[in-house]
């Protein structure tokens, strides 16, 4: 059974600073891994998806990286500003006949203050 | 464009009354559909998926079902709502490998 663990739970940082978001899974034949934010109350925003056959995708600010073998991803947010803040979720999708299905870590609540 | 709605926003339900939540697609045809939740100090669950009209699976035994009347409708629904019922319940729909969420329904059971 897929487990995913985010590391930190919380971050807070000042604005300006670039930094890392950690997300860990424990079966490594996963079909993709997509990072999501969630505004209070709100639904999940994609941000990144990244094939398992990729090792990153860059959106913007945003960079993620793959690395299977190991089973961690990262999310770096560079130049953090106060509208970042939000809640970072990562998800690992199954394929086969579990296709679309998402594992999600719990996430991990971000804090950019000015 | 392709978009997901989900209804309503939010309800507050007293226990033992039925549920039914609704979640609709647009702009495309044969969606895989998903239903899950988020409980407070949990993450996020898959409770239901549904790879066409009719047909439904569910990921976890529970208080809840799920129906796909057609094609791009997906219902989770309930007899007799339990206090654990209570949480953020979202639909999902997968286009070309990637997920997209609705807005969610905040269900409060009293």
């Amino acid at each position: 059974k897929q487990e995913v663990t985010q590391i930190p739970a919380a971050l807070s940082v000042p604005e300006g600073e670039n930094l890392v978001l950690n997300c860990s899974f424990t079966d490594s034949a996963i079909y993709n891994l997509q990072w999501f934010r969630q505004d209070p109350g709100k639904g999940l925003t994609s941000l990144l998806l990244i094939q398992s056959s990729q090792r990153e995708q860059t959106s913007g600010r945003l960079n993620a990286s793959l690395d299977k073998s190991s089973g961690r991803s990262t999310l770096y947010i560079a130049a953090s500003q106060p509208g970042d803040s939000a809640t970072y979720l990562c998800a690992c999708g199954a394929g086969g006949t579990s296709y679309g299905k998402l594992t999600f870590g719990q996430g991990t609540i971000l804090t950019v203050h000015p | 464009s392709q978009t997901i709605h989900q209804w309503p926003a939010t309800l507050v339900q007293p226990v033992g009354s039925p549920l039914s939540l609704e979640c609709t697609v647009e702009g495309t045809s044969n969606p895989n559909l998903y239903w899950y939740r988020q409980a407070a100090g949990r993450g996020l669950q898959l409770l239901f998926y549904s790879v066409g009209i009719g047909q439904i699976s569910s990921e976890v035994p529970q208080n809840l079902s799920a129906s796909r009347p057609q094609d791009r409708q997906f219902i989770l629904s309930s007899k007799k709502l339990l206090l654990s019922d209570s949480g953020f319940y979202l639909c999902a729909w997968v286009r070309n490998t990637e997920a997209f969420f609705g807005q969610g329904t905040r269900l409060t059971v009293v």
